[in-house]
């Protein structure tokens, strides 16, 4: 079965600075995507970033890259230069290679911007 | 195009009432997932169609949750005698459904569902 861990409930950090929010996931199968997704207070997943098992490069997506350390299982979000708008709810997620494969979601981590 | 879209957004209901929960899924795309995400918690899946065939109803977490895709675009999730513990957000998400693993699901805004 999948698993993914997201130990971090809170997260604060101030504008203009990275911060990593932690993924560690757990799998038997060789090919699969990971995800990662914000929910603002509106309640709406916005997709942010995406992962393949075999990408050997880490994703980027302007502000948002994700540190792939395959050997360790897991999937960091790194977001450089957070902005006011960047709190929120984050959520780390997998699927297999499938199609039609549903997400598995970890518990989230909140996100808090301050100026 | 426009997003996914989910109606109605807020819903209440007396326990032991019908209801009815409306996905308009982006145009074109063939896979619909359903998913439940209780308040603090990240989403559970509930179902997955491919076009209009249900192909996937592992998640729902009794008889009393029913969904259809008649026509392989809208899509209801129908819960029926509602129960206090269905109190959640109701998500609902569609992909292309054309690749594997890397295909993304874009989310609607969800159907906050509260059982007095």
């Amino acid at each position: 079965a999948q698993k993914i861990t997201q130990t971090q409930p809170g997260m604060f950090v101030q504008e203009k600075e990275a911060v990593t929010l932690d993924c560690t996931y757990d799998t038997s199968d060789q090919s699969y995507g990971l995800f990662w997704y914000k929910q603002p207070s509106s309640g709406e997943m916005i997709f942010l970033i995406y992962q393949g098992s075999y990408d050997e490069q880490n994703a980027t997506e302007g502000r948002y890259s994700l540190n792939f350390q395959k050997a360790r299982k897991s999937a960091n979000l790194v977001i450089s230069a957070s902005q006011l708008g960047d709190s929120a709810m984050y959520f780390c997620a997998m699927r297999g290679w499938q199609a039609g494969t549903a997400l598995i979601f970890g518990k989230g981590t909140t996100l808090s911007v301050s100026s | 195009g426009a997003g996914v879209s989910q109606s109605p957004r807020y819903k209440v209901a007396k326990r032991g009432q019908d209801v009815a929960l409306r996905c308009d899924p982006i145009s074109g795309h063939v896979s619909l997932f359903w998913y439940q995400q209780a308040l603090g918690q990240g989403p559970e899946f509930l179902t997955y169609f491919q076009n209009e065939a249900q192909l996937d109803k592992s998640g729902l977490p009794s008889d009393r949750f029913f969904a259809e895709r008649p026509e392989g675009s809208v899509s209801t999730l129908k819960i029926q005698r509602t129960q206090q513990e269905d109190s959640a957000v109701y998500l609902c998400a569609s992909s292309l459904g054309t690749s594997g693993a890397q295909e993304t699901q874009y989310f609607g805004p969800g159907t906050r569902l509260l059982v007095l």
